[in-house]
């Protein structure tokens, strides 16, 4: 597709389940780029994936969060025993960096992560 | 890490210009001065970037103080789709991550 895919759209877990959430950028993109966003609150940076360099993890709030990008492409943003306070929706983006410099983010349509 | 500074809101009357203001005071030689949108459900948009000098697009302009120390966004005439937090962010060459703060909460009255 033209834009970042996000999936699912929508997910309900129980408490203490893991969930994985996946994210394919647009095609070409180096930069993949993860958020969480509770309700009515900003966007919080979660991790950051920028070509071959190791990622930016500096904002994952605990080691229940982990994401990995395969082969540059395909992102896959993982939550353990998750809790209901990860209830957010996770919105992934991705962009290009030509000769360091960072051109407009994409963001996809986000996944809605309940837990109950 | 440089650091913008935005009042949480304003409010605009439809049809008119709306000036969004963005203090930048540490902006280093080489950070690249970014605004994206969010719109009510959405995820955050695009909306124009700058170095230096002024910049325009479809959406909206950038006007850039000669000392960098500031910029303002500039959307020429407010719709009511124009509603949205407005973020300023500071990107530099390095692998700094985009990371959004608070932005600018602007109410477009019609």
């Amino acid at each position: 597709g033209a834009g970042v895919s996000q999936s699912p759209s929508n997910k309900v877990t129980e408490k203490g389940k893991d969930v994985e959430l996946r994210c394919d950028p647009i095609s070409g993109h180096t930069a993949l780029y993860w958020y969480r966003q509770s309700l009515g609150q900003g966007l919080e940076f979660l991790i950051y994936f920028q070509g071959n360099s190791a990622p930016d993890k500096s904002g994952l709030p605990s080691d229940r969060f982990s994401a990995e990008r395969t082969g540059g492409s395909v992102s896959t943003l993982t939550i353990q025993r998750t809790q209901q306070e990860d209830s957010a929706v996770y919105l992934c983006a991705s962009s290009l960096a030509r000769r360091g410099v960072r051109t407009e983010a994409f963001f996809g349509q986000g996944t809605r992560l309940t837990v109950v | 890490d440089a650091k913008t500074t935005q009042p949480n809101s304003m409010e605009s009357n439809e049809e008119e210009p709306v000036h969004l203001p963005c203090n930048h005071s540490t902006i280093s030689g080489t950070d690249y001065i970014h605004w994206y949108r969010q719109l009510p459900s959405q995820g955050p948009e695009y909306v124009i970037h700058g170095l230096t000098s002024n910049v325009n697009n479809r959406m909206a302009s950038l006007a850039i103080a000669e000392d960098r120390k500031s910029s303002t966004l500039i959307l020429h005439r407010a719709t009511l789709r124009d509603a949205a937090v407005y973020y300023c962010i500071l990107l530099n060459s390095g692998n700094t991550p985009l990371v959004f703060g608070k932005g600018t909460r602007l109410s477009v009255i019609a």
